[in-house]
C-alpha cells in the first residue's frame, strides 16, 4: 500500500497544551499537507508545505518536514477544544495525493 | 462560493441495487477526484478526472464501480450491484491544481 502511517493513532491532551502528530510517506514527493477532519464532515486543508521547505507556520500550526527520512510533523499549540478532530497528512507524488491513516486527538477543557 | 456539493447525504440500500452518488464542484476547478474512506482502509483514491476526462481510475475496485463527469459542474460514482462491503463514507474534492483539494461533506452509505 502507498498509504502512509500516522502516529500516534489517538492523543488526548488539555486545553492549552501542544499536540505534536508525526508522519511518514512512501515515495518521493512535491509536498506534503495536512488536513482536518471534525466528526461526519469533509477533510479540510490546513498547511501545505513544499519539498524544497523544512518548516512552515501558519498561526498555532507549524509543520515540518524532512525528505531524507520521508517524515513530517504537525505541531499545534496552545490547544483548544474545538481542535478536536482528526488530522490526515497527505502526501503528492506524480498526480496524486496519498493521505496518511491519521491522528485522533481530543482536546479537553 | 457553496463549496463541494455532494447527494445524497446519507443512503440505505440493499444488496444488489444501484447507488449513484453525485457531486457538483467548485466552479473553476478543473480537477475532481472521488475517495472511499473506512476505518479498516482509511481514506483511498477512486478516480479523478481533469478536465471533465478520466485520469487514473486505478483506485477503482471492480467493474461494479464506474464514474463519470458529463460537463465541469456534475460527476456520478455508480455502484452497480451494490455489496455490504461497499458500506463506507464516499467524499468529491475538487481542486484548481493537484494540491490543494476542497472536499465535499460526503456520502454515508450503508448497503445492507
Amino acid at each position: 500500500s502507498q498509504q502512509g502511517e500516522e502516529d500516534p493513532q489517538a492523543l488526548s491532551i488539555q486545553e492549552g497544551e501542544n499536540a505534536t502528530m508525526n508522519c511518514s510517506y512512501k515515495t518521493s514527493i512535491n509536498n506534503l499537507q495536512w488536513y482536518r477532519q471534525n466528526s461526519g464532515r469533509g477533510l479540510v486543508h490546513l498547511i501545505l508545505i513544499r519539498s524544497n521547505e523544512r518548516e512552515k507556520h501558519s498561526g498555532r500550526l507549524r509543520v515540518t518536514l524532512d525528505t531524507s527520512k520521508k517524515s513530517s510533523s504537525l505541531l499545534i499549540t496552545a490547544s483548544r477544544a474545538a481542535d478536536t478532530a482528526s488530522y490526515f497528512c497527505a502526501s503528492l507524488g506524480f498526480q496524486k495525493l496519498v493521505f496518511g491513516t491519521g491522528t485522533r486527538l481530543l482536546v479537553s477543557p | 462560493d457553496a463549496g463541494v456539493i455532494q447527494s445524497p447525504r446519507h443512503e440505505v440500500t440493499e444488496m444488489g441495487q444501484e447507488v449513484t452518488l453525485r457531486c457538483k464542484p467548485i466552479s473553476g476547478h478543473d480537477y475532481l477526484f472521488w475517495y472511499r474512506q473506512t476505518m479498516m482502509r482509511g481514506l483511498e483514491l477512486l478516480i479523478y478526472f481533469n478536465n471533465n476526462v478520466p485520469i487514473d481510475d486505478s483506485g477503482m475496485p471492480e467493474d461494479r464501480f464506474s464514474a463519470k463527469m458529463p460537463n465541469a459542474s456534475f460527476s456520478t460514482l455508480k455502484i452497480q450491484p451494490s455489496e455490504p462491503r461497499d458500506s463506507a463514507v464516499y467524499f468529491c474534492a475538487s481542486s484548481i491544481l493537484v494540491e490543494t483539494q476542497y472536499f465535499g461533506p460526503g456520502t454515508r452509505l450503508l448497503v445492507l
